[in-house]
């Protein structure tokens, strides 16, 4: 079945160390987007993708870096910069951005807690 | 940007319509109205979408006011796993980005 995969489902950050976060998708969407959800909260943007090689900033990407070297993947690092990371971070595609009419679908989340 | 507000909470029973509001006051002409809810520990799923006419799907209904300022879903019987977080989000072309606020939480009595 098609999807986007995340992984890991739970992962450990250690002060002053980057992580990364995959995240996969095999629907043939063009645009990849991070959210990222703290408890008892809605979604904020990360960052966003609308196709191949080109990224834009979200609401909250102070601390975070992305990239989209391929169309399947749109990985997420999370940087020492950013100063509470603990939260669940959530990947999303759509099959073509700036159409609004189309629903995004989602991963089940990677859990990033602070050791 | 244009904002949505929804009630923290709500109760239903089994069996039973639940009708979830949601206020769009400020929303523009070409805002799409999108529902997505979210159990514990997942992704948010897809619900409904709509412009300006009701809309029906397999999931539920949504009804949008003739002014759009106000929108509700319909879940027209109310199951145990209709037990989630329910977000109403306007959707815009600009950045293509979803604007997410705070949800209903939508609990369901057996």
């Amino acid at each position: 079945d098609g999807g986007i995969t995340q992984s890991p489902k739970y992962l450990f950050r250690k002060e002053g160390q980057n992580v990364t976060l995959s995240c996969e998708q095999n629907l043939n969407h063009d645009a990849m987007y991070w959210y990222r959800q703290d408890p008892g909260q809605g979604l904020r943007l990360i960052y966003y993708s609308q196709i191949v090689n080109d990224f834009q900033k979200g609401d909250i990407a102070e601390g975070y870096s992305v990239s989209r070297e391929k169309k399947e993947s749109f990985p997420l690092t999370v940087t020492s910069a950013q100063k509470n990371p603990t939260a669940f971070y959530l990947c999303a595609s759509s099959p073509n951005s700036g159409l609004s009419n189309q629903p995004q679908h989602f991963g089940d989340g990677t859990r990033l807690s602070i050791l | 940007d244009a904002k949505t507000t929804q009630p923290n909470s709500m109760e239903s029973n089994e069996e039973e319509p639940v009708h979830l509001p949601c206020n769009h006051s400020t929303i523009s002409g070409t805002d799409y109205i999108h529902w997505y809810r979210q159990l514990p520990s997942q992704g948010p799923e897809y619900v409904i979408h709509g412009l300006t006419s009701n809309v029906n799907n397999r999931m539920a209904s949504l009804a949008i006011a003739e002014d759009r300022k106000s929108s509700t879903l319909i879940l027209h019987r109310a199951t145990l796993r209709d037990a989630a977080v329910y977000y109403c989000i306007l959707y815009n072309n600009a950045g293509n980005m979803l604007t997410f606020g705070g949800g209903t939480r939508l609990m369901v009595k057996p």
